[in-house]
């Protein structure tokens, strides 16, 4: 399968402070990208699609001004948590879409707000 | 009505069973189908995708489909510990102008005893 890598996979950060996470498909290009995030014991809730050289679709209720996506060239797209809280504490993953719509998926990157 | 729908479990088998997970969904256009397993702790990984009536093989693993019934099942044949994870049905549903987007079911946790 294709392979798509994460960066970081924990970051501990205090309240009021961003972090960048990065998603990058290894073996092939991605024109679409996904970012999800998973609180414990539930399941995948998508956050927003993320399409090369145009601004990200967010789904209802998420904040585009909170979770900024930058998805530059067709390997990469970036999740940035602007003035994170502890209840934005969770696992971020992004999966880039491949043919007939098939989602790989990273390894996940597991964000504490203290 | 959910979108995707998944018993939650958990599903417990013995080792060497057949493993038998059901899905349902509500949208009849769509056309692409797929099983990812989730391990605790970390991002899901594609199984198997599906796209027309009837049955695919993969290994131990069997996907069925139909349409008409809007079901979708993952059978997991000769079922060992490694097995033991949560396992997440998704149906790709097509947004107008704004390509496919994945729905997932909330997940059948799998227990394997040996």
């Amino acid at each position: 399968g294709a392979v798509v890598s994460q960066h970081p996979s924990r970051v501990i950060c205090k309240s009021g402070t961003s972090v960048k996470i990065e998603c990058r498909s290894l073996d092939f290009q991605a024109t679409t990208m996904f970012w999800y995030r998973q609180f414990p014991k539930q399941s995948l809730m998508l956050m927003a699609t993320s399409n090369e050289g145009s601004k990200a679709t967010y789904e209802q209720g998420v904040e585009k001004d909170k979770f900024l996506i930058n998805h530059a060239s067709l390997t990469l797209s970036t999740l940035t948590v602007t003035s994170a809280h502890p209840e934005d504490s969770s696992f971020y993953i992004c999966s880039a879409r491949i043919r007939q719509e098939t989602q790989y998926f990273g390894p996940g990157t597991r964000l504490l707000v203290l | 009505q959910k979108e995707v729908e998944q018993n939650s479990g958990p599903l417990s088998v013995p080792e060497g069973a057949i493993a038998s997970l059901n899905c349902t969904y509500s949208d009849r256009g769509s056309q692409s189908f797929f099983w990812y397993r989730q391990y605790s702790g970390k991002s899901p990984e594609l199984i198997m995708s599906i796209y027309s009536n009837g049955d695919k093989e993969d290994g131990r693993f069997t996907a069925q489909l139909n349409k008409a019934s809007q079901y979708v099942s993952l059978l997991i044949r000769d079922s060992q510990p490694s097995d033991s994870a949560t396992y997440l049905c998704a149906v790709n549903l097509m947004i107008y102008n704004q390509g496919g987007k994945l729905i997932f079911g909330q997940g059948t946790e799998l227990s394997v005893k040996p």
